[in-house]
Parts: structure tokens; C-alpha cells; sequence
């Protein structure tokens, strides 16, 4: 079915492990973003990207790294996992800026990371 | 920089009780402005959205109006259900960017 999918959809490492979570949409959507859903802080963005090869930072970038060599998917590394890490991350896809429902962004499941 | 401002929850009500969660938001321009909601389990879907002022956004029996000069988009629902029992977000979109700036949301139960 199409959409958006994310894996896994659980994890459990240790400190100073490298994780890496997938993110896959099958609508070729332009614009695929990270979040990160904490207790308090509500969806915190991580990096986005507008295209395949462009990617940049958001609010909360520290102690990850994305790439996006295909407009489908859009990995993010965890490239020594930190228990501030622990929380559940979201990906999320937007066709685009102009017209309308362009805009909307369409959220994946998402990965409850647990970073022992 | 671009910010949300929404009430914190629980909103606890009963079936068809009349909800409003307040959101207000900071932001230069003319922004677009969102409504989410979170199922438990879930990843976020869209509930409604409106991208200019006076706009009203609706959806499954949710209303939100864009009032720029009170710089606020309220959620209402005249009656709810214990299916609406949910987290909700309040988002905003700035002129000219991609990225959404989200509330920390809140979260409303339902009870029969």
C-alpha cells in the first residue's frame, strides 16, 4: 500500500552505538522532514530536505546526520547514541510549498528509539 | 523567531460535552496555520488547516478560524466522541518556508 513507512518501528542501544532509522514514502513527495516527539517539548523538527542531495538543519540537529540520495528515502543516523537520544522519532513528507493541500505534511508511524 | 502557544491538557470532558482548545501563535507575515491530531499509537494526520486570515478550517466536525488580530487559531467541536479521544497540535507555517513550527500539544480524553 502506498505511503509512508518508517523502520523499525522499535529500538533499544546502548551508549555510543550507531543507530540508523529509515524512512521510505512511495508518493515522490519533494520535501521529507525528522522529528523528534518529547514529553514537554512536543514534535521538535531535526533536518529536512527539499530534494534528493539537499538537505539542512532544523531546531534540534545535534548528534545526527541525514542524507537523501533518493527522493524516496530519508535515513537518519544516530552516529553515537546518547541517552538524551531516547524518544520517539517521526518522518514526514510534503509535496511542496504552492497550491493547495501542497503544503500538508504526511507523518510516518513512527520509531520509539530507547538508548540505554 | 516563529512560535505556538497552546493550552496545556488533559482536557478531560464527557460525550458531547462542546470543546475548545486555545492555540495562539507569533510570527511575522502571514503564516499558514494547522491542526493535528495524534491517535495514540500513531504518527500525526492533518485535521484541518486555513491559510489566510478569516479562513475557517473544518473537518469531522472540527472548526478553526485564522484571526489575525488576535493572532489565534482555537479548535472547537460542538460535541465530542469517545473517539476523539486523541493528542492535538497546533502548527504554523511561515510565508515562504517548508518547515512547520508545532505546539507541544494537548492531549484530550473523552469519557462515555
Amino acid at each position: 500500500d502506498a505511503g509512508i513507512t518508517q523502520s523499525p518501528r522499535y529500538k533499544i542501544t546502548e551508549t555510543g552505538r550507531q543507530v540508523t532509522l529509515m524512512c521510505h514514502q512511495t508518493w515522490s513527495h519533494s520535501y521529507m522532514f525528522w522529528y523528534r516527539q518529547d514529553l514537554g517539548h512536543g514534535l521538535r523538527l531535526i533536518y529536512y530536505s527539499a530534494a534528493a542531495d539537499i538537505t539542512d538543519k532544523g531546531e534540534v540537529p545535534d548528534g545526527y546526520v541525514v542524507s537523501r540520495s533518493k527522493t524516496e528515502n530519508f535515513p537518519l543516523t544516530l552516529e553515537s547514541a546518547t541517552r538524551s537520544q531516547t524518544s520517539v522519532y517521526f518522518c514526514a513528507s510534503s509535496p511542496g510549498l504552492a497550491g493547495a493541500n501542497t503544503d500538508t505534511q504526511y507523518f510516518g508511524p513512527g520509531t520509539r528509539l530507547t538508548v540505554l | 523567531g516563529d512560535s505556538v502557544t497552546q493550552m496545556e491538557g488533559p482536557v478531560t470532558l464527557s460525550e458531547e460535552a462542546f470543546l475548545t482548545i486555545n492555540c495562539t501563535y507569533t510570527a511575522t507575515g502571514y503564516p499558514s496555520l494547522f491542526w493535528y491530531v495524534q491517535y495514540p499509537g500513531e504518527g500525526l494526520q492533518l485535521l484541518l488547516k486555513a491559510t489566510k486570515a478569516d479562513d475557517k478550517g473544518s473537518n469531522k466536525g472540527f472548526e478553526a478560524t485564522y484571526r489575525k488580530e488576535t493572532t489565534s487559531f482555537h479548535l472547537e467541536k460542538g460535541s465530542v466522541q469517545v473517539s476523539d479521544s486523541a493528542v492535538y497540535f497546533c502548527a504554523l507555517r511561515g510565508s515562504g518556508y517548508s518547515t512547520l513550527t508545532f505546539g507541544k500539544g494537548t492531549m484530550l480524553l473523552v469519557s462515555p
